[in-house]
């Protein structure tokens, strides 16, 4: 597709289990971007990855989200241990060189 | 996080107004960027301001990039019913920090009973 996709758009999971995230950026875009948006609230920055570099993982909440890149293009976003308060929409965005991002529809978690 | 202050927080608009709405930080920005989002979708960009004291238009959207570096504001002109949704203020430092960004709180747009 055109688009930023995300799957899936909805996950409903209870606390203390594991949940994987995928984003499939526009193609030949070298940055993907992970955002979190809570209920009412702005977006709020993840993780970043930009080609081969090391990525940015400086806003990740805590030692249960981590997140990977394979081959440059699809990235999972893993939450272990969920909790309560990991709800929220999370936003995939991607971008070409660190110009403007797109963003995809997200994936909305509820923890139970 | 840290976020943008955004302000209002929701306002009620009436086809054919003019609305305005602001963002600040204490931080320097060297790129201000505006974004809709719509129910169940992923923001949009609007405008894109590079350019301290720049002012851009995009149809009936009007934004500003402060001479401080540290606020913006966005006006809708001739508001029509489509422009209700959250908009989304952001300040980037591109080519720094990952380009990764930084939003305000958002302002929710709605349509007068």
């Amino acid at each position: 597709g055109a688009g930023v996709s995300q799957s899936p758009s909805n996950k409903v999971t209870e606390k203390g289990k594991d949940v994987e995230l995928r984003c499939d950026p526009i193609s030949g875009h070298t940055a993907l971007y992970w955002y979190r948006q809570s209920l009412g609230q702005g977006l709020e920055f993840l993780i970043y990855f930009q080609g081969n570099s090391a990525p940015d993982k400086s806003g990740l909440p805590s030692d249960r989200f981590s997140a990977e890149r394979t081959g440059g293009s699809v990235s999972t976003l893993t939450i272990q241990r969920t909790q309560q308060e990991d709800s929220a929409v999370y936003l995939c965005a991607s971008s070409s060189r660190g110009d403007t991002q797109y963003f995809g529809p997200g994936t909305r978690l509820t923890v139970l | 996080g840290q976020q943008l202050n955004q302000s209002p927080q929701s306002m009620f608009i009436q086809e054919g107004e003019d609305v305005s709405m602001n963002c600040t930080s204490s931080s320097i920005f060297n790129t201000w960027l505006w974004y809709k989002q719509d129910p169940g979708e992923g923001p949009v960009l609007l405008i894109a301001l590079y350019k301290a004291g720049e002012l851009t238009s995009n149809g009936r959207l009007t934004a500003q990039f402060g001479i401080t570096r540290k606020d913006s504001f966005l006006n809708i002109s001739a508001s029509i019913p489509s422009d209700v949704g959250i908009y989304f203020c952001a300040g980037q430092l591109f080519r720094a920090a990952g380009n990764k960004l930084t939003f305000g709180g958002g302002t929710r747009v709605l349509v007068k009973p």
